[in-house]
């Protein structure tokens, strides 16, 4: 099956420092991919939806500045937590659909837990 | 907007318990319905997907259901093991507009199945 690879898949940082989270299609080509946020005993919250060669699309409540997205290629999608504060510790998750014909399913990473101190 | 309540929350019982979890969502124009499992700290693993035009799905001990037009779908766990436990999610993806491909998900029904 589709495998997406998400790294790191835990981070711990000072506040203060940014963190850069990737996000990899491994076996076929993702036009766009998906990034999610999950805090404690919470569901998981769309963070913004991300275009291969274009800028994401952020939910509501989303800072853009924030959380800075690149999508440069077809396989590959990033997340950069700028000035990460405590309040960001969360587990970050990513998916992606394969780029054909359709909706389909959609693919998700192994996930990615950061913690500020 | 898309609101998904799974329930129950949590889920005790004993091995070889036949077990529903259910999942109700607001609005029902819905492209399909997937069903997740997610071990703690963990990623999701898809178990099945109900394309909107479908009532069901199944896959080994597992069956899910779909009822579009009241907005329910049951996950239905037979003969449960112990390697059952886990969260799982309920997501649906809409069916409108520029939102297509998001899901939209519940919080989960957090199952501990005991020897």
């Amino acid at each position: 099956g589709a495998v997406v690879s998400q790294h790191p898949s835990w981070v711990i940082c000072k506040s203060g420092t940014s963190v850069k989270i990737e996000c990899r299609s491994l076996d076929f080509q993702a036009t766009t991919m998906f990034w999610y946020r999950q805090f404690p005993k919470q569901s998981l919250m769309l963070m913004a939806t991300s275009n291969e060669g274009s800028k994401a699309t952020y939910e509501q409540g989303v800072e853009k500045d924030k959380f800075l997205i690149n999508h440069a290629s077809l396989t590959l999608s990033t997340l950069t937590v700028t000035s990460a504060h405590p309040e960001d510790s969360s587990f970050y998750i990513c998916s992606a659909r394969d780029r054909g014909p359709g909706l389909g399913e959609l693919f998700f990473g192994e996930g990615s837990r950061l913690t500020v101190l | 907007k898309q609101e998904v309540t799974q329930i129950p929350a949590a889920l005790s019982v004993p091995e070889g318990e036949n077990l529903v979890l259910n999942c109700s969502f607001t609005d029902s124009a819905i492209y399909n319905l997937q069903w997740f499992r997610q071990d703690p700290g963990k990623g999701l693993t898809s178990l099945l997907l109900i394309q909107s035009s479908q009532r069901e799905q199944t896959s080994g001990r597992l069956n899910a259901s779909l009822d579009k037009s009241s907005g329910r779908s049951t996950l239905y766990i037979a003969a449960s093991q112990p390697g059952d436990s886990a969260t799982y999610l309920c997501a649906v993806t809409p069916d409108r507009g520029s939102t297509l491909g998001r899901l939209y998900f519940g919080r989960g029904t957090q199952l501990t199945v005991w020897p």
